[in-house]
């Protein structure tokens, strides 16, 4: 089967650095997103990777391995509105995006 | 530029009543349009997603039924609801042609709520 793992919540604190990680076994890959979801808001787009190395866009990266199945988002001084859940999405080969369920960030002051 | 409209944002339905979320899509031909379910603190559940006029493809057995009557508008309804249909509804398009990378682009969300 085809499964996404994402840690469910996280703590961090204002004006530090966090990672949140995101392992995948899908059939196929034909890219990774991040999303990030405020409290009963839609999804909102921060980056996509399809090949392996570092995406950086200003306070926001992601890095993506291949071979191991691997990506993170690295989040950089932390601001109290990045508290919100970050959802991690693989496009698989038939291009359907299989889901993570998400981690909750939790900034703190 | 595309955008994505989905109404209403707030429904409050008695157990056994009808339903129908509408979405439409703006500045795009010819798009993919999903409809995903989020229950409370969970990932998205994808119900239904369209690849063309009157082609819908079901994810999820359920008492849901969705129907696309034009290119750029997709509608989720139910004969009657059930308490476990409540939950955030969000509607997503986007495009697979050359160049395009799969990004999903989501509606504002219709927050149910089953009494």
């Amino acid at each position: 089967g085809q499964n996404i793992d994402q840690p469910t919540e996280m703590t961090a604190t204002e004006g530090a650095i966090v990672q949140i990680n995101c392992t995948y076994q899908t059939s196929g890959f034909n890219g990774l997103f991040w999303y990030q979801q405020h409290a009963g808001e839609a999804p909102t787009f921060l980056s996509y990777n399809v090949l392996d190395g570092l995406e950086e866009k200003g306070r926001f990266s992601s890095f993506l391995s291949r071979s191991k199945g691997y990506s993170y988002l690295l989040l950089k001084e932390l601001q109290m509105k990045d508290s919100a859940s970050y959802l991690c999405a693989v496009l698989d080969s038939n291009y359907q995006l299989i889901w993570g369920a998400g981690t909750k960030l939790i900034i703190k002051p | 530029s595309q955008t994505i409209h989905q109404w209403p944002a707030t429904l409050v339905q008695p157990v056994g009543s009808p339903l129908s979320l509408e979405c439409t899509v703006e500045g795009t031909s010819n798009p993919n349009l999903y409809w995903y379910r989020q229950a409370a603190g969970r990932g998205l559940q994808l119900l239904f997603y369209s690849v063309g006029i009157g082609q819908i493809s079901s994810e999820v057995p359920q008492n849901l039924s969705a129907s696309r009557p034009q290119d750029r508008q997709f509608i989720l309804s139910s004969k009657k609801l059930l308490l476990s249909d409540s939950g955030f509804y969000l509607c997503a398009w986007r495009t697979l042609g050359q160049g395009d990378t799969g990004e999903l682009f989501f509606g504002e969300g219709s927050r149910l709520t089953v009494l």
